[in-house]
């Protein structure tokens, strides 16, 4: 399946300190996507990076993709304690009809 | 971002029991909305697309008839779990698409759990 790999599953970092989480999917996209979901709750959309770009930021956010290795990662600097939350990253496979296909999702644990 | 309205966001029911879930997209018309399914600690799985106006599209493996999805108008689509069992209890999240139909706007979940 498309299902896209995360690691680590688990990340514990103390506060002030940068988390990178990565992914990796196995077939061409147009696009992959960064979702964050807090315990219990829906997911809330962080960025999105297109196939033909490389590296996108937003905030404390940079995203980056590798199209050749089929691999993105997620750097959140300068974390917070309010950051703790499940990242998953999502792709849109060519020609899936825009159907979205999450990967397995790291949870971060950001402690003070 | 766009507002996505789910309820109710926790049901508790007896086995054999039908539930519906609703899923309202507040300040955007929606024509296509896509039912997902998480268990603790584990991804979405896409479940279902639910266009307005035409029958649903499942993925392989989920039951048609077991989860009943009606996108009755833009704005409303729901799931019904029928005749439902404990290995049914889980996390069902709806979403739909932005206007670019790129990324994707979230309900706040419904856990379900079947006794």
């Amino acid at each position: 399946s498309q299902q896209g790999e995360e690691d680590p599953q688990a990340l514990s970092i103390q506060e002030g300190e940068n988390a990178t989480m990565n992914c990796s999917y196995k077939t061409s996209i147009n696009n992959l996507q960064w979702y964050r979901q807090n315990s219990g709750r829906g997911l809330v959309h962080l960025i999105l990076i297109r196939s033909n770009e490389r590296e996108k930021h937003s905030g404390r956010l940079r995203v980056t993709l590798d199209t050749s290795k089929k691999s993105s990662s997620l750097l959140i600097t300068a974390s917070r304690a309010a950051d703790t939350a499940s990242y998953f990253c999502a792709t849109d496979a060519a020609g899936g009809g825009n159907k979205l296909t999450f990967g397995t999702g790291t949870q971060l644990k950001v402690e003070l | 971002g766009a507002v996505v309205s789910q309820h109710p966001s926790r049901v508790i029911c007896k086995s054999g029991t039908s539930v519906k879930i609703e899923c309202r997209s507040l300040d955007f018309q929606a024509t296509t909305m896509f039912w997902y399914r998480q268990f603790p600690k584990q991804s979405l799985m896409l479940m279902a697309t639910s266009n307005e106006g035409s029958k649903a599209t499942y993925e392989q493996g989920v039951e048609k008839d077991k989860f009943l999805i009606n996108h009755a108008s833009l704005t409303l689509s729901t799931l019904t779990v029928t005749s439902a069992h404990p290995e049914d209890s889980s996390f069902y999240i709806c979403s739909f698409q932005g206007a670019q139909g790129e990324k994707l706007f979230f309900g706040s979940g419904t856990q379900l759990s079947v006794l």
